[in-house]
């Protein structure tokens, strides 16, 4: 079974860092390209970022680019979200999902983790 | 950008009742269009790929249609589990975008 487990998630003041993890099991998890998405309360899906198995490839919104960083460890079937000056406006409830790999679907999201909520406020 | 837009942005039905959902993007995408379905206080779950692919396990009262840039969710009968916000997705390229969702509710 696929599972998706978010940690890391917390309050944080205005300017501070935190690091999300994300913890894959059930799957090859070195074979899948990742996303997270956030939604602010009360608000729609926004992409955040993307990285390819490998990390030969890394995307990100233009909403936090230069301030996040996505990295995996497929040693450690972990994905990772690097969080620096953090605004209010990053407030959100931050999801893992994976790519679907297969020609098919590939590039459309499969599996969701159940998300963790990074509140930024002073 | 592609902009993603979704119609309605919200809609009352009935338990039986058809439903569809609109989702257009600014520009051609070809199908690379996915739909999603989230409760509230769940996390989002894929429904379909590739416009029109259901996702395994999805129920096949879930359709999808569309390409280029005009896409439809239809849900044949309602039920009440079925009672939730859809959002479609553009993987043409990046940045990916969402519609700004569509809330089904019950009537």
């Amino acid at each position: 079974e696929v599972q998706l487990v978010e940690s890391g998630g917390g309050l944080v003041k205005p300017g501070g860092s935190l690091r999300l993890s994300c913890a894959a099991s059930g799957f090859t998890f070195s074979s899948y390209s990742m996303n997270w998405v956030r939604q602010a309360p009360g608000k729609g899906l926004e992409w955040v970022s993307s990285i390819s198995s490998s990390s030969s490839y890394i995307y990100y919104a233009d909403s936090v680019k230069g301030r996040f960083t996505i990295s995996r460890d497929n040693a450690k079937n972990s994905l990772y979200l690097q969080m620096n000056s953090l605004r209010a406006e990053d407030t959100a409830v931050y999801y893992c999902a994976r790519e679907c790999s297969s020609t098919s679907c590939y590039g459309a999201p499969d599996y969701w983790g159940q998300g963790t909520l990074v509140t930024v406020s002073s | 950008d592609i902009q993603m837009t979704q119609s309605p942005s919200s809609l009352s039905a009935s338990v039986g009742d058809r439903v569809t959902i609109t989702c257009r993007a600014s520009q051609g995408i070809s199908n690379y269009l996915a739909w999603f379905q989230q409760k509230p206080g769940k996390a989002p779950k894929s429904l379909i790929y590739a416009a029109s692919s259901l996702q395994s396990g999805v129920p096949s009262k879930f359709s999808g249609s569309g390409s280029g840039t005009d896409f439809t969710l239809t849900i044949s009968s309602l039920q009440p589990e079925d009672f939730a916000t859809y959002y479609c997705q553009q993987y043409n390229s990046y940045p990916l975008t969402f519609g700004q969702g569509t809330k089904v509710e019950i009537k």
